[in-house]
């Protein structure tokens, strides 16, 4: 069974970091993309980064862009999410998600809350 | 990067069928066949109904159908049922390697 589990979240100060993690299994975590999408408080989804299968591609929505940072180690089976600079707006449910092709997000994780508040 | 266009809300009863319309531009969904729904019932995680404009993933029932027009995208439910009830977001992929979803809509089964 495909299972993506997504921790980190919590409460942070406006201007602070998290790290956020996405551990999987049931799959070979290794020859897919993955994605982190975000949903705030009765909220749309929003796109927010994307990593390819070996690291070389990655991409930031232009609202997270030089804020944060995607990363994976395919050797545990996770991906990441460094968030650094942390706004107000930055508040909301992440998910992880795989991608099997382009723009296309299979399988979710239940998501993590980050809430930015002082 | 402004959202897709959708409808805020769609409505039908139990057996009839509804259209839920998507509109971008031709950097992404009249530019790439790249387009994606996705069903979301409250406090749950999305889950993937259509991808690459029109086809399901396995187990996504053959009531759900999507197609492409232009710059719109749309998604067709036909026999509603109850448990069709949830919010629907499309999505695209765009020219610039970003994926843009639409501000979703609320499908209610009267």
């Amino acid at each position: 069974e495909v299972q993506l589990v997504e921790s980190g979240g919590g409460l942070v100060k406006p201007g602070g970091s998290l790290r956020l993690s996405c551990a999987v299994s049931g799959f070979t975590f290794s020859a897919y993309g993955m994605n982190w999408v975000r949903q705030a408080p009765g909220k749309g989804l929003e796109w927010v980064s994307s990593i390819s299968s070996g690291s070389s591609y990655i991409y930031y929505a232009d609202s997270v862009k030089g804020r944060f940072t995607i990363s994976r180690d395919n050797a545990k089976n996770s991906l990441y999410l460094q968030m650094n600079s942390l706004r107000a707006e930055d508040t909301a449910v992440y998910y992880c998600a795989t991608a099997s092709s382009v723009g296309v997000f299979d399988t979710w994780g239940q998501g993590t809350l980050v809430i930015v508040s002082s | 990067q402004s959202a897709l266009t959708q409808p805020a809300s769609v409505s039908g009863s139990p057996g009839q069928s509804i259209t839920i319309s998507c509109t971008g531009s031709s950097s992404d969904i009249g530019g790439h066949d790249y387009v994606s729904w996705y069903q979301q019932h409250p406090g749950k995680a999305p889950k993937l109904m259509i991808y690459d404009v029109s086809n399901r993933p396995s187990g996504v029932s053959h009531r759900f159908s999507g197609s492409k027009s232009g710059n719109t995208a749309s998604l067709t439910i036909s026999g509603l049922q109850a448990e069709d009830e949830a919010d629907y977001y499309c999505s695209s992929y765009r020219s610039n390697n970003t994926v843009v979803f639409g501000g979703g809509t609320k499908l209610t089964v009267l």
